[in-house]
């Protein structure tokens, strides 16, 4: 099976809140990434989180981890339609550069 | 601003030519720099890393006479389509590895390259 595992679409009204969910198996995962990719366009870096910490805010965007059991979530707040758009989830071992990536999760907002 | 270039954003090419793309660090020096393939249906592939003044590391499966790479400065690394087919038509993405303000490394993606090949 798959590394990182995520549902393939969300679709959510305007102004309500967008849970996006990953799974990983890699134990030794030390760090978790959240990419934002719009289309046509390259992946954007939107948050990332230590394996060490249980949640992290940046505004609208919040980020959860049960390291027990290997969940990572993002949350946004407040959906809006610019925010339609592929999420990313994706995890890298300490001593590698290279994160492995799970298939994207396709986010629709709809008014 | 962009701190990852890739050119060109999108190209059209006739089956059997070649197909040059670059990637260049803005702000940084980049000994190595990361090629992926993004297929239809979202998945992120990656195809090899490049390593400044030595030979790219291939992914299994990914053809090394097929898919060139040059990275001949630290802010220049090159993927060559050659005798490009209608199946290599894809969105190539390229990525460096930034250390961010708190220490952390993470992967900085180019805009991408479409290409489609007729």
């Amino acid at each position: 099976g798959e590394d990182v595992e995520q549902s393939l679409f969300l679709s959510v009204r305007e102004g309500d809140s967008s849970v996006i969910n990953c799974t990983y198996t890699d134990s030794s995962s030390t760090y978790l990434y959240w990419y934002k990719q719009e289309p046509g366009a390259g992946l954007q870096l939107l948050t990332y989180i230590f394996s060490n910490m249980d949640m992290k805010q940046d505004q609208r965007l919040t980020v959860l981890l049960n390291k027990k059991d290997k969940h990572l979530s993002l949350r946004i707040a407040d959906t809006q339609t610019g925010d339609s758009a592929i999420y990313f989830c994706a995890e890298r071992a300490g001593g590698s550069y290279i994160p492995t990536f799970g298939r994207g999760t396709s986010l629709i907002v709809h008014p | 601003g962009a701190v990852v270039s890739q050119h060109p954003s999108r190209v059209i090419c006739k089956s059997g030519t070649s197909v040059k793309i670059e990637c260049r660090s803005l702000d940084f020096q980049a000994t190595t720099m990361f090629w992926y393939r993004q297929f239809p249906k979202q998945s992120l592939m990656l195809m090899a890393t490049s390593n400044e003044g030595s030979k790219a590391t291939y992914e299994q499966g990914v053809e090394k006479d097929k898919f060139l790479i040059n990275h001949a400065s630290l802010t220049l690394s090159t993927l060559t389509v050659t005798s490009a087919h209608p199946e290599d038509s894809s969105f190539y993405i390229c990525s460096v590895v930034r250390r961010g303000a708190d220490g952390a490394n993470v992967l900085t993606f180019g805009a991408g390259s479409r290409l489609t090949v007729l």
